[in-house]
């Protein structure tokens, strides 16, 4: 089946401190990868689209230049929060699509704290 | 806009049938997923309506109904490692939007 991975899975950051996560399609490509955030006990919401190639589409409410977003190859996406602040901590979540297909594989997440 | 309601928690016995509702105001959604959470993981995924119906996958089963803009996962036999959250997602244009979630609680 396909497997995605993301990493770190938890990570703590001081306040003002950038973070990066990084999310891999292992055995697929994915032309498509998805970032969520899910604070506890809450859905995950959608924070934006990432296309292989091309910038990523942010969801309303969510802010692009805290948030970077860089899907470099067919494999990979990267997440950017910057300048973290406590109201960042939150559980992020990718998932990857592979071309052509309409089902979503998601990443095991990445608890992040900020201090 | 788009959303999903769901219940915010269903308690349910070992051994039981528990049905667990979503309902949703948009337009364009193309299906009906449904995703198992348990605490602190992935969302993993249990099914698809495509179109109006039941799809059964084993124990769990889910049920669409455009026309009420209603949707149902059914859980069957419940074991104790049901237990878990449960969320419906709209399959919009290029991305899911997941409903409010459900936790489901198995007991003895």
């Amino acid at each position: 089946g396909a497997v995605v991975s993301q990493h770190p899975s938890r990570v703590i950051c001081k306040s003002g401190t950038s973070v990066k996560i990084e999310c891999r399609s292992l055995d697929f490509q994915a032309t498509t990868m998805f970032w969520y955030r899910q604070f506890p006990k809450q859905s995950l919401m959608l924070m934006a689209t990432s296309n292989e190639g091309s910038k990523a589409t942010y969801e309303q409410g969510v802010e692009k230049d805290k948030f970077l977003i860089n899907h470099a190859s067919l494999t990979l996406s990267t997440l950017t929060v910057t300048s973290a602040h406590p109201e960042d901590s939150s559980f992020y979540i990718c998932s990857a699509r592979p071309g052509g297909d309409n089902e979503q594989f998601f990443g095991p997440g990445t608890r992040l704290t900020v201090l | 806009g788009q959303s999903l309601e769901q219940p915010s928690e269903v308690t349910a016995v070992e051994g039981a049938i528990v049905q667990i509702n979503c309902t949703y105001q948009t337009s364009g959604f193309y299906g009906l997923s449904w995703y198992q959470q348990h605490d602190g993981g992935a969302p993993t995924f249990l099914s698809y309506n495509a179109l109006d119906g039941l799809e059964e996958t084993g124990r769990f089963s889910s049920f669409l109904s455009r026309s009420d803009s209603y949707g149902y996962l059914l859980l069957q036999e419940l074991q104790m490692k049901d237990s878990a959250s449960y969320f419906c997602a709209g399959d919009a244009t290029n991305k899911l939007i997941f409903g409010t979630g459900t936790l489901l609680a198995v007991q003895p």
